[in-house]
């Protein structure tokens, strides 16, 4: 079992829809949990972080994360082309150790 | 602006000839790591620091060294580089708090190719 899963895709989803993307990993100490996005040959650039059950909502994006289930969620409210991008999931290992998802290819479709 | 600077952000050499990527950031930031980045893998750690003269390995250090004697500026060597070292590099830094993890933002990257 890796230590952070996504599913890699592509997930397409129309202009305007709700995007779900999801992510679990296996280390029940974690405690802190990232969404990055990655546009093709670009760095990562972060959109959301969370450290607590429960949802965290910036603008379009909530993030929802699920100790118990060991399961992180974001979802981005009123797609854009603009959103179509690879994102990466990201979860520490001890302190200080970032363990990445192999990311999800999401496509906006107008 | 705040922001981490990698250089060079291109580079094709030959296996065994040393090479030094540079990392430097100007927002006072404790923590650097670097990645590199491959199809199917995705991002990997290579090392990380702590702070000044405070350097760990990270999933797969084989091949590379660093060094942190600034707090600002964070080198990865390769020594004696190999064909499988062909990937994109990523330097990141944070702030340091405590258990959790700041979030890091990363540098444009540095696509190296070894033949």
């Amino acid at each position: 079992q890796k230590e952070v899963e996504q599913n890699s895709g592509p997930l397409s989803v129309p202009e305007g829809a709700i995007a779900s993307l999801n992510c679990t990993y296996s280390d029940r100490g974690s405690q802190s949990f990232f969404w990055y996005r990655q546009y093709s040959g670009k760095s990562p650039e972060l959109i959301m972080f969370i450290y607590s059950n429960g949802d965290k909502e910036d603008g379009r994006f909530t993030a929802q994360l699920n100790k118990a289930s060991q399961y992180v969620s974001l979802l981005i409210r009123d797609s854009q082309p603009s959103d179509s991008a690879t994102y990466l999931c990201a979860v520490n290992r001890g302190a200080q150790k970032l363990v990445f998802g192999q990311g999800t290819r999401l496509t906006i479709n107008p | 602006e705040a922001q981490v600077t990698q250089n060079p952000r291109y580079l094709i050499t030959v296996t065994g000839k040393k090479l030094t990527v540079t990392c430097s950031q100007n927002m006072n930031h404790e923590y650097m790591s670097w990645y590199r980045q491959d199809p199917g893998l995705g991002l990997r750690q290579i090392y990380y620091s702590m702070n000044v003269e405070v350097t760990d390995k990270g999933d797969v250090p084989e091949g590379y060294k660093v060094s942190r004697k600034e707090k600002r500026n964070f080198p990865l060597i390769l020594e004696s580089p190999s064909p499988n070292q062909t990937s994109l590099y990523f330097c990141a830094s944070s702030f340091s708090r405590g258990y959790s993890n700041q979030p890091q933002h990363f540098g444009d990257g540095t696509r190296l190719s070894i033949l």
